[in-house]
């Protein structure tokens, strides 16, 4: 069946600008996660939504990120007034509900460059 | 709070020889394990995980890890790499928090096989 998918691969903006990015995660995975993987670092936990559960919003590095998700398919998560740092790559996982094997399968990321 | 470590950077090995990429975690309660590939320009793909049961676990594409619980270690190895193994790799801890996975993810290993 289809994985996740994200788009835009590519996004290039002005500083200043906002910017929208897309999941789509895999049908049945009530649980989607975004995180954020900076040049020559790790992946760094942005947000989770389970079902629905009010998200965990624990990862967000600033007032303007933002994330939704409709019902238990499409998120966006959005980036206000965009600063040099955001650049990275936005990466975005699904994965069955608690009590399920844990896996969590994850689209080919967003690349965000801010100039 | 967790963390994980992964001691190299980098790795350089000749193909069609051991290879062996280090991980260490820090966690006072049980935890799952992960370790995850991300080839060139592609999203991350799960290689093996630990969850409970046998220590050494078996993965995708000839790949093997132990988990050493006294060492709190996830160490990945292969016995004989190939060309196509070149890609970051990524060692992730979990631990349930609120009934779901949080994964928390190392730096990455760029493992570089050379002919």
């Amino acid at each position: 069946g289809a994985g996740v998918s994200q788009s835009p691969s590519n996004k290039v903006t002005e500083k200043g600008k906002d910017v929208e990015l897309r999941c789509d995660p895999i049908s049945g995975h009530t649980a989607l996660y975004w995180y954020r993987q900076r040049l020559g670092q790790g992946l760094e936990f942005l947000i989770y939504f389970q079902g629905n559960s009010a998200p965990d919003k624990s990862g967000l590095p600033s007032d303007r990120f933002s994330a939704e998700r409709t019902g238990e398919s499409v998120s966006t998560l959005t980036i206000q007034r965009t600063q040099q740092e955001d650049s990275a790559v936005y990466l975005c996982a699904s994965s069955l509900p608690r009590g399920g094997s844990y896996e969590q399968y994850f689209g080919p990321g967003t690349r965000l460059t801010v100039t | 709070a967790q963390s994980v470590t992964q001691l190299d950077s980098q790795v350089p090995v000749f193909e069609e020889a051991p290879v062996e990429l280090r991980c260490n975690y820090s966690s006072s309660v049980s935890v799952y394990l992960f370790w995850y590939v991300q080839y060139p320009n592609q999203g991350l793909q799960l290689l093996l995980k630990y969850l409970s049961g046998s220590t050494l676990v078996k993965g995708i594409n000839g790949f093997e890890a132990e988990f050493n619980k006294s060492q709190t270690s996830f160490h990945l190895r292969k016995p004989s790499v190939h060309i196509s193994d070149t890609a970051e790799y990524f060692c992730a801890v979990s631990e349930l928090s609120g009934g779901y996975n949080k994964l928390i993810f190392g730096a990455g290993t760029r493992l570089a096989v050379h002919p």
